[in-house]
């Protein structure tokens, strides 16, 4: 499985853009991209996949370019609530099952 | 609609002991996965079950062991318990179809503290 690398920690203020770099050099042409968020004491929360382009929820956007070496994860607004530890993950879900493999992370600080 | 529980939610144990940890995945969902995640750092996988029978394996020692039921609720049992057990345990599951993958949801977890 691909490895990552993002940034270890984050600030930023309520009501900010907040966009959070992913690397992945060594992705594979089966791997799709995850991000889950994880708030201290409970479990990590699914927030969006994506292949390459442009994914988007009701949450967050996620934004892959061509080459698919990087990702960027935009959460749009952020507030209080969304300061949490935010992973990225590579893997090839179908295949993948269960073994989700995470780095450390980039904690977000939201600030009022 | 109840998502993934488990029990307990927190523990303490003394090295040496063994300890059970249990889960019971979403209604419908075949595979369960157990993590551990120790403070500050990213969640490790430990297991993964489908259909009762191990479908992944991580890189703990053999005092790590599990087992899923009929049911597809699944137990984790530590062995032999080290300082270095101590960690939140988490629980997934996902799969309602023939294939054991697609989202993972994750349980609130169960806090071991091995003194």
């Amino acid at each position: 499985l691909a490895k990552t690398t993002q940034p270890i920690s984050m600030d930023s203020y309520e009501g900010q853009e907040v966009n959070i770099t992913c690397s992945h050099n060594n992705i594979a042409t089966n791997d799709y991209i995850t991000w889950y968020q994880q708030f201290p004491s409970q479990g990590p929360r699914f927030i969006i996949q994506g292949y390459k382009t442009k994914v988007t929820n009701e949450v967050a956007s996620l934004f892959i370019p061509a080459d698919r070496k990087s990702s960027t994860l935009s959460l749009p607004r952020v507030s209080l609530s969304d300061t949490a530890v935010y992973y990225c993950l590579v893997g090839d879900p179908p295949n993948q099952g269960g073994k989700l493999i995470f780095g450390q992370g980039t904690e977000l600080s939201v600030k009022p | 609609d109840a998502g993934v529980t488990q029990s307990p939610t927190h523990l303490i144990k003394t090295r040496g002991q063994q300890v059970t940890l249990r889960c019971s995945p979403i209604s419908g969902h075949k595979s369960v996965s157990w993590y551990q995640q120790v403070l500050g750092q990213g969640p490790q996988f430990i297991f993964q079950y489908y259909e009762k029978e191990e479908r992944g394996r991580g890189n703990f020692p053999d005092r790590f062991s599990a087992r899923q039921f009929p049911n597809y609720s699944s137990e984790l049992n530590v062995n032999a318990l080290l300082l270095g057990d101590s960690a939140l345990y988490l629980c997934a599951s996902s799969g309602t179809g023939t294939s054991p993958g697609g989202e993972q949801f994750f349980g609130p977890g169960t806090r071991l503290t091995v003194l």
